[in-house]
């Protein structure tokens, strides 16, 4: 069965600098996407970024990137240059590419961005 | 723009009521899921339909049952809401193919059955 975890309850960073977001996973699947999600306090789930299994590059959108270790099954997410905006809770997700109805979710972590 | 609508944001219920959650997406797509959202424990599958009429549970559908009987619209149904159903529910939509397209989410309803 398919796993994700996110370790990282809360966290916290300066404005204008970088963090890193955790995310494991767990699959005997060979072939699988990756998805981070946003979700502000106002509730809404906002699709950041995707990372396929087989893809070479990891993947960037904006201010966004994907450091992802296959090996090490991780697919952690990268802000750069934090925003006020960017607090918020964040999910990691998961599907096998064969069976376009099983997405897994993480726990979440909230992220603070402080002033 | 893709656009997943949930009739409500916030609702307050009874226990023992019967409650109707309603979601229509306008993009065309096959696939439509429920989930529900509690802290700590991230998004889980209630049910969800990969064409009108179809559906299937999911991780946990005890207590609850769907409706789909137009491609926009997918109805996820408390058939006698109890406490322990209080939560935030999202309704979110995707095609079938090609695979790697994300899930596209409502803003999400906020339930309270009293």
């Amino acid at each position: 069965a398919q796993k994700i975890t996110q370790t990282q309850p809360g966290m916290f960073v300066q404005e204008k600098e970088a963090v890193t977001l955790d995310c494991t996973y767990d699959t005997s699947d060979p072939s699988y996407g990756l998805f981070w999600y946003k979700q502000p306090s106002s509730g809404e789930m906002i699709f950041l970024i995707y990372q396929g299994s087989y893809d070479q590059q990891n993947a960037t959108e904006g201010r966004y990137s994907l450091n992802f270790q296959k090996a090490r099954k991780s697919a952690n997410l990268v802000i750069s240059a934090s925003q006020l905006g960017d607090s918020a809770m964040y999910f990691c997700a998961m599907r096998d590419l064969y069976n376009n109805n099983d997405m897994r979710f993480g726990a979440g972590t909230r992220l603070t961005v402080k002033p | 723009d893709v656009k997943v609508t949930q009739s409500s944001r916030y609702l307050v219920k009874r226990t023992g009521e019967k409650v109707f959650l309603e979601c229509v997406q306008d993009m065309d797509h096959e696939n439509m899921f429920w989930y529900r959202q509690d802290p700590g424990l991230g998004l889980r599958l209630i049910y969800f339909s990969y064409d009108v009429k179809m559906k299937e549970k999911g991780d946990i559908p005890e207590g609850y049952s769907v409706s789909r009987e137009k491609k926009e619209r997918f109805s996820l149904i408390l058939e006698s809401a109890s406490t322990n159903q209080t939560s935030m529910y999202l309704c979110a939509s995707s095609p079938q193919s090609p695979a790697n397209q994300p899930q596209h989410f409502g803003d999400g309803t906020r339930l309270s059955i009293l």
